[in-house]
């Protein structure tokens, strides 16, 4: 069956970069786009970026100069890079599958010294 | 980037009532391929979004048909025919014609 999970660091010190990983199961990454969005707290879902079936990624024209979306299609991982973290980036971190009806079930970042 | 209004911004119903959100799009969502790629996600609390309808208007594999999708061009509306318990949360249209995607605000569903 279809899988996501997000992985990392649930502590990030502010102005450093938070590393996600998002593994999945039960399809291929050459088959379906694979989307991050975040949510802070108590607000609404934040577009962050994508990376499509062939490679090419998309991200958000806020976060597009700190953020970095790769993956290695053989361990089935998509990876989240972004830089000069701070605490507005306090979020819960998910990935999803294209057309979103696959989702992880979220990482909680906190920035924070 | 596109921008999705999404109204009202809170919603109050009482079991069984009819409701309806609107999602407007800054810019035609209409694909060169032809698709219009509108999305209707729910969010309930402690939970990751599920989807509901995709396209405009198909109903994805075991939601509940009092759940639609309707609308063209920039102009969408989520219908829940007949509103139950378990529909409390927030709801969100997104889009992915236009690079970047984008989500509209939300709109929460409460008891009244």
């Amino acid at each position: 069956q279809v899988q996501l999970k997000e992985s990392g660091p649930g502590l990030v010190q502010p102005s450093q970069t938070l590393s996600l990983t998002c593994t999945v199961s039960g399809f291929s990454l050459t088959s379906y786009h694979v989307s991050w969005v975040r949510q802070p707290p108590g607000k609404g879902l934040e577009w962050m970026g994508v990376i499509w079936t062939g490679g090419s990624t998309a991200y958000n024209s806020l976060l597009k100069s700190r953020l970095s979306i790769s993956r290695d299609i053989s361990k089935s991982q998509v990876f989240l890079k972004m830089n000069s973290l701070q605490t507005e980036d306090t979020a819960t971190y998910y990935c999803a599958r294209s057309p979103g009806n696959y989702w992880g079930q979220g990482v909680m970042v906190t920035v924070s010294s | 980037d596109v921008v999705l209004t999404q109204t009202p911004p809170t919603l109050s119903a009482t079991i069984g009532q009819s409701v309806s959100i609107s999602c407007r799009s800054s810019q035609s969502l209409l694909h060169s391929n032809g698709n219009t790629y509108l999305n209707w996600l729910l969010q309930r609390p402690g939970q990751p979004p599920q989807l509901l309808i995709y396209l405009v208007s198909r109903l994805e594999s075991g939601v509940p048909n009092r759940f639609s999708g309707s609308g063209s061009g920039t102009d969408f509306t989520l219908k829940i025919s007949g509103v139950e318990a378990e529909d409390l949360g927030v709801y969100y249209c997104v889009q992915s014609t236009h690079a970047p995607y984008t989500f509209g605000a939300g709109t929460k569903l409460e008891l009244k």
